[in-house]
C-alpha cells in the first residue's frame, strides 16, 4: 500500500472549516483513500473514503486531486468535539489481507 | 457498521502474568484484526485472526507472545503472555464485514503492566 504524509498538527477555530491535507504521491490506480479519526482514548472512527471522485457524507467531505496524489478532508464547521488525531490511509481493495496500516496522523485541535 | 465490544476495558497487571482480551461483534464479519497502540504512538497491526486456523502475524509479533483465537465469525481473543511494562498499551480489535472494505474498531483495552 502507498505511503501517506500528513502534517503533525493543526489548529482550527471553532465554527470554521477544518481542511486536513494528505499526500499520497505513490498511490496506485486501484487504491482508495480512507480517513479515520481517533478521539483521545477511544478506538478509531471511520469518517469517509473515496477513489477518484469527491465524496461527502454527514461527517465530512473528501476532495481528491485529479492526479490522485493528494487529498483533503474537510470538516465544514468544526466543533470542539472534532479535536482528535486524523489518519489518512491508502489501501488497495482485495479479497485477502485488507488490513489497514496507520501512519502518524494529524493532531487537530479545535480552538474555542 | 458493526458494533464491537471489548473486555476488559482496562486492567492493571503484574509483570510475568498473562491477560486475555475478548472481542465480540454484533454481526458476522469476514475479517478480524488486532492492533496495539503504545503510549503516544500510532496503531500497529499485530495480527489477522483467522477463523478455524492459526492467526497471521505481522513482522515483530509472534504466537507465543500474542496467542489469538477465533472460534467463530463474531468472536476473537488476544492473549498478552508473560507481560512486561513494555506491553503497556491500548489493544484494539478491528473488523471488516462482508461486501465492504471499511474496517471498524472496538473501544480498546487499556493495559498497564507494573
Amino acid at each position: 500500500d502507498a505511503k501517506t504524509t500528513q502534517p503533525t498538527s493543526m489548529d482550527c477555530a471553532e465554527g470554521r472549516a477544518a481542511n486536513l491535507p494528505c499526500n499520497h504521491s505513490t498511490i496506485s490506480g486501484n487504491e482508495y483513500v480512507y480517513w479515520y479519526r481517533q478521539i483521545h482514548s477511544q478506538g478509531p472512527q471511520y469518517i469517509i473514503h473515496g477513489l477518484k471522485n469527491n465524496e461527502t457524507n454527514e461527517m465530512a467531505s473528501l476532495i481528491i486531486t485529479e492526479d490522485r496524489k493528494s487529498s483533503t478532508l474537510i470538516l465544514p464547521h468544526a466543533t470542539l468535539r472534532d479535536t482528535a488525531v486524523y489518519y489518512c490511509i491508502v489501501r488497495a481493495t482485495s479479497n485477502t489481507g485488507n488490513q489497514f496500516y496507520f501512519g502518524t496522523g494529524t493532531s487537530l485541535t479545535v480552538i474555542p | 457498521s458493526a458494533v464491537i465490544s471489548q473486555k476488559p476495558s482496562r486492567d492493571i497487571c503484574q509483570r510475568g502474568t498473562s491477560l486475555t482480551i475478548q472481542c465480540q461483534v454484533d454481526s458476522q464479519v469476514t475479517m478480524m484484526f488486532w492492533y496495539r497502540q503504545q503510549p503516544g504512538q500510532s496503531l500497529t497491526l499485530i495480527a489477522t485472526a483467522n477463523q478455524g486456523s492459526e492467526a497471521t502475524y505481522e513482522s515483530g509479533f509472534v504466537i507465543d507472545k500474542f496467542p489469538i483465537s477465533r472460534p467463530n465469525l463474531t468472536f476473537s481473543t488476544l492473549t498478552v503472555s508473560n507481560m512486561s511494562p513494555e506491553d503497556s498499551s491500548i489493544y484494539l480489535c478491528s473488523v471488516k464485514g462482508q461486501g465492504t472494505d471499511t474496517q471498524y474498531f472496538g473501544p480498546g483495552t487499556r493495559l498497564t503492566v507494573l
